[in-house]
């Protein structure tokens, strides 16, 4: 099973707003992930968690705060975003060992009016 | 400075007419070369794992290769489900993938 689900699949948020993703996966994986995916433009890098530790911070704006409560579960805590904000969130995940294939979850399509 | 370029942008191939795509990458220190698949709307989904020059892969219809410079992937006799956009991507230091902006490839019936 290589499964990563998210949470929820669409969401419409005010710059205003304050808004959270959620990412889970139960395969034993120690490596979590979120991309940033523009339409017709391939997924970006924001963070890496390895060991729910951050290891990887793409310069990323602090409007856009990840935690990692536990090695299943990665939040993207939204805050006071901007429309050119709006894409698909993308949580992948994997083991930690060298070069390991990232499994990618549905994503969830943000809209930030 | 790390690239990853695909060619063509786009392609449109009648069903079973075989073709390649391919995925040219400049890095520093290949670790290793990763082929996903997208549907529209959806994750990538993976397809292939690549880590040095001479190693091929299979599976049903796709066929990757990879050398020091490119990689391909083969279709033969493409199906109407095979359309999508096909995704390169090289690993750039542990865990940190970057990719390609893609294939977008229609299979017509």
């Amino acid at each position: 099973d290589t499964e990563v689900t998210q949470t929820p699949k669409h969401l419409v948020m005010g710059m205003t707003n304050k808004k959270s993703l959620k990412c889970e996966q139960h395969m034993g994986h120690r490596a979590m992930y979120w991309y940033k995916q523009k339409a017709k433009k391939p997924p970006e890098l924001m963070f890496v968690y390895s060991y729910e530790k951050l290891s990887i911070n793409e310069s990323v704006p602090s409007r856009f705060s990840p935690e990692c409560p536990n090695s299943s579960l990665l939040n993207l805590h939204l805050h006071a975003l901007q429309p050119e904000d709006s894409a698909l969130y993308l949580c992948a995940s994997s083991y930690y060992s060298g070069t390991d294939t990232q499994y990618f979850g549905p994503g969830t399509r943000l809209t930030v009016l | 400075e790390d690239q990853v370029t695909q060619s063509p942008e786009a392609l449109r191939l009648q069903e079973g007419e075989s073709s390649s795509l391919n995925c040219s990458y400049t890095v520093s220190g290949l670790r290793g070369l990763f082929w996903y698949r997208q549907d529209p709307g959806k994750g990538p989904e993976f397809l292939f794992t690549l880590y040095s020059a001479g190693e091929e892969k299979e599976k049903e219809r796709l066929k990757a290769t990879l050398t020091k410079k490119e990689s391909f992937l083969h279709i033969t006799a493409p199906k109407p489900e095979d359309s999508a956009t096909y995704l390169c991507a090289v690993e750039r230091g542990a865990n940190n993938l970057f990719f390609g902006t893609g294939t977008r490839l229609t299979v017509i019936p």
